[in-house]
This record gives structure tokens, C-alpha cells and sequence, in this order.
């Protein structure tokens, strides 16, 4: 079985602008949750989508959307990129809520903003 | 909100030596507590989901436990390798709520 796929893997964008990150579950998979990493923070969670429906959302200013697809791929754009918006943003697919809950992650896109 | 965390925050041991390291999350609500393994330029890997107090769960060299009531979980690893160096995290969650996450213990084995 194919794993959590993510792209693009490195990104390089300037203050001001808008950037979309996709994220490819592993098949079957209908929930995806997004996370950022900053140096010095754990995992903050962004959101989380369920079958084309957003379940959760974390503590992030209204610049950070998601979006997800039939196929359950996701999709997230932050708009007016900050400095502050560099980080590490993984992505992270499970079936469903279960007892067990497993999450896999993908590889993450770093993004840089300048 | 979920304050978790983890210690030590980083740590150095040399091969073969045994070594663990502390989760600690509100008890109040709890779940389940999940460990991820974290090695640099890789996806972090589940290693244990662990839901009911006293639950040990163990893989190879690698094992957990959990104590709910007084909201703590330890990994252990036993005669460390160099190939177990990587960052390891913690996440609790709430029931049909999101995972939080711990700044995770950094841990390097010395050959």
C-alpha cells in the first residue's frame, strides 16, 4: 500500500504571498489532519477533514484553509505568508476514529518564506 | 487545549545502554496516548496507541506503559542502538478529538 504522499517537498516563497500544500492519503484513508512544526514546537494541529468535511481545527489565524476532495486528498493554502509561516507542515491520514486512531504521516512540505 | 509534555528534552547514551524517557498529559478526559518514532528526513512512525491504565505495550526492544490516573506514560528502550536515534513524540488525545502533540525527546545513541 502506497504511503502518505505530500507535495510539493520544499517551497520557497516570498512575505505577502499565497501558497497551496496537497496531501495524498493512503487509500482508503478518509480522515486527514494537518500539522505545523516550528523549531522548538511540537506538532500544532491545524485542522483535520473527514470525508469532504472540516471535523477540528486547531488555534491558527483565518489565513490557514483547507480543503478536502471526493477522493479524500487535501489540499492547504495559507494566504498573506508571514515570516513566521516557515515551518514544516505535515500531513497525516487515518481511516476514522476508532479506538486505536492511528495516524501516518507523510514526508512534510518545508516552507520557506522570505 | 492539552499541555503535554516530554523529558528529558534531549539526550545522549552510549550503545547498548538502556535508557527511557517521561509523557506526561492531563488526565481528566483522557483517551489514548500514542508514541511516534521521528528519524530525521523520514515521516514519523507510530510505534504504540495505548488506551487503558496500566497498559504495557512492547516491540522488539522498544516498549511503553501508562499510567492514566496520575497521567504519565514512560518508553523504554533497552541496550540502545545507534539505528534508535531519532526524535521521539508523544500525542494524547481526547475522545473524537484531535492529537496533542509533545515537543518529543531528541534521543542519540553513541556508538
Amino acid at each position: 500500500k502506497a504511503g502518505v504522499t505530500q507535495t510539493p517537498r520544499y517551497l520557497i516563497k516570498t512575505r505577502g504571498q499565497q501558497v497551496t500544500l496537497s496531501c495524498s492519503p493512503i487509500s482508503g484513508h478518509r480522515s486527514v489532519s494537518w500539522y505545523q512544526q516550528t523549531p522548538g514546537q511540537g506538532l500544532q494541529f491545524l485542522f483535520e477533514y473527514f470525508s469532504e468535511t472540516q471535523r477540528n481545527k486547531g488555534n491558527f489565524p483565518g489565513r490557514f484553509s483547507g480543503r478536502q476532495f471526493s477522493n479524500s486528498r487535501s489540499e492547504m493554502n495559507v494566504s498573506t505568508l508571514e515570516l513566521g509561516d516557515s515551518a514544516l507542515y505535515l500531513c497525516a491520514s487515518s481511516f476514522d476514529r476508532g479506538l486505536t486512531y492511528e495516524q501516518y504521516f507523510g514526508p512534510g512540505t518545508r516552507l520557506t518564506v522570505t | 487545549i492539552l499541555n503535554v509534555e516530554q523529558s528529558p528534552q534531549s539526550l545522549h547514551v552510549q550503545e547498548g545502554d538502556s535508557t527511557n524517557f517521561t509523557c506526561s498529559f492531563p488526565s481528566s478526559n483522557f483517551y489514548a496516548l500514542h508514541w511516534y518514532r521521528w528519524e530525521t528526513a523520514k515521516s514519523p512512525e507510530a510505534l504504540f496507541v495505548m488506551t487503558l491504565n496500566g497498559d504495557e505495550k512492547k516491540k522488539g526492544r522498544i516498549s511503553a506503559t501508562l499510567n492514566t490516573k496520575e497521567g504519565y506514560s514512560y518508553l523504554y528502550i533497552k541496550g540502545s542502538q545507534p539505528e534508535d536515534s531519532a526524535t521521539y513524540l508523544c500525542a494524547s488525545t481526547l475522545l473524537g478529538n484531535q492529537f496533542y502533540f509533545g515537543t518529543g525527546t531528541s534521543l542519540t545513541v553513541i556508538p
